[in-house]
C-alpha cells in the first residue's frame, strides 16, 4: 500500500460526458501528478500540483483541468469525453521537500473506460 | 520539454541470464533518473534511482549507469528471475531548489523472464 488514495478504482461512461477522478496523497506529501497511462503510450504526464499550486503541466488537453485543494486532495476532471481517452489515470505524490529521496508514490490507478 | 527514449520495448530473457534496458534523454538539466517497476495490473514502484553527480548505483541484483556526456542511463538486471517479469520505465527530472520536478517517463520495456 503507497498510501496514495484514488477512486474511483473503475469507471465508465458515454462520448460526451464528464467525470472526475479524486486522490488523496500520503499524509504529509505536498506534490500531486497526474499521469494517463495507454496501452501504447506510457506514462503520460499531465499536470502537476504543490501545496495548492499549479507546478508544472504536460500533455495534458484543455478538456481536462484539475485541482489540489487546501487539504492536499486533488481532482482531474474530463470533459467532453471522446473514445480516445479510455485508460488508466494515476495520481502519485511526494514529499517535494529539501532532502527527499525523488520518489514518487502512485496510487492503484482509476480504469477509465469510455463507450 | 525533456524528452526520454527507452529501448528496447519488449525483451525476453532466459531464467538467470542478464537483462539490460537503455533510456536517452533530451535536457542536458535533468539531474534525476529513477527507474519504476509495474508488475501486470499493479502500480508503478520505484526501484533504484540515480542522480547526475553519480556514475553508477547497484543494489544487489539491479545496477543503473548514467553517462551524462551521451545523455543516456541503464537499467542492468542480473540472474533475472520469472519474478522480474514486469514492465520497466525509466524516467527524468529536474530537481530544482531542493523540491522534485516532475517525472517523464520512456514508453516501457516489457521483460519477460522464461523458467
Amino acid at each position: 500500500d503507497s498510501g496514495v488514495t484514488q477512486t474511483p478504482k473503475h469507471l465508465i461512461t458515454a462520448t460526451g460526458q464528464r467525470v472526475t477522478l479524486r486522490c488523496s496523497p500520503r499524509s504529509g506529501d505536498l506534490s500531486v501528478y497526474w499521469y494517463q497511462q495507454s496501452l501504447d503510450q506510457g506514462l503520460q504526464f499531465l499536470i502537476q500540483y504543490y501545496n495548492g499550486e499549479e507546478r508544472a503541466k504536460g500533455n495534458i488537453l484543455e478538456r481536462f483541468s484539475a485541482q489540489q485543494f487546501p487539504d492536499l486532495h486533488s481532482e482531474l476532471n474530463l470533459s467532453s469525453l471522446e473514445l480516445g481517452d479510455s485508460a488508466l489515470y494515476f495520481c502519485a505524490s511526494s514529499v517535494a521537500a529539501s532532502g527527499n529521496t525523488g520518489e514518487l508514490f502512485f496510487g492503484e490507478g482509476s480504469r477509465l473506460t469510455v463507450l | 520539454g525533456e524528452n526520454v527514449e527507452q529501448h528496447p520495448s519488449t525483451l525476453s530473457v532466459q531464467e538467470g541470464d542478464s537483462a539490460v534496458i537503455k533510456c536517452t534523454y533530451s535536457d542536458s538539466a535533468s539531474n534525476y533518473f529513477p527507474w519504476y517497476k509495474q508488475e501486470l495490473g499493479k502500480r508503478p514502484q520505484l526501484i533504484i534511482d540515480i542522480r547526475s553527480n553519480v556514475g553508477e548505483k547497484k543494489d544487489q541484483r539491479i545496477a543503473v549507469t548514467l553517462n551524462k556526456t551521451a545523455k543516456h542511463f541503464s537499467l542492468h538486471i542480473t540472474e533475472t528471475q520469472p519474478e522480474d517479469s514486469a514492465v520497466y520505465f525509466c524516467a527524468a527530472s529536474l530537481n530544482y531548489g531542493g523540491s522534485q520536478g516532475n517525472l517523464i517517463f520512456g514508453k516501457g520495456t516489457k521483460l519477460s523472464v522464461k523458467p
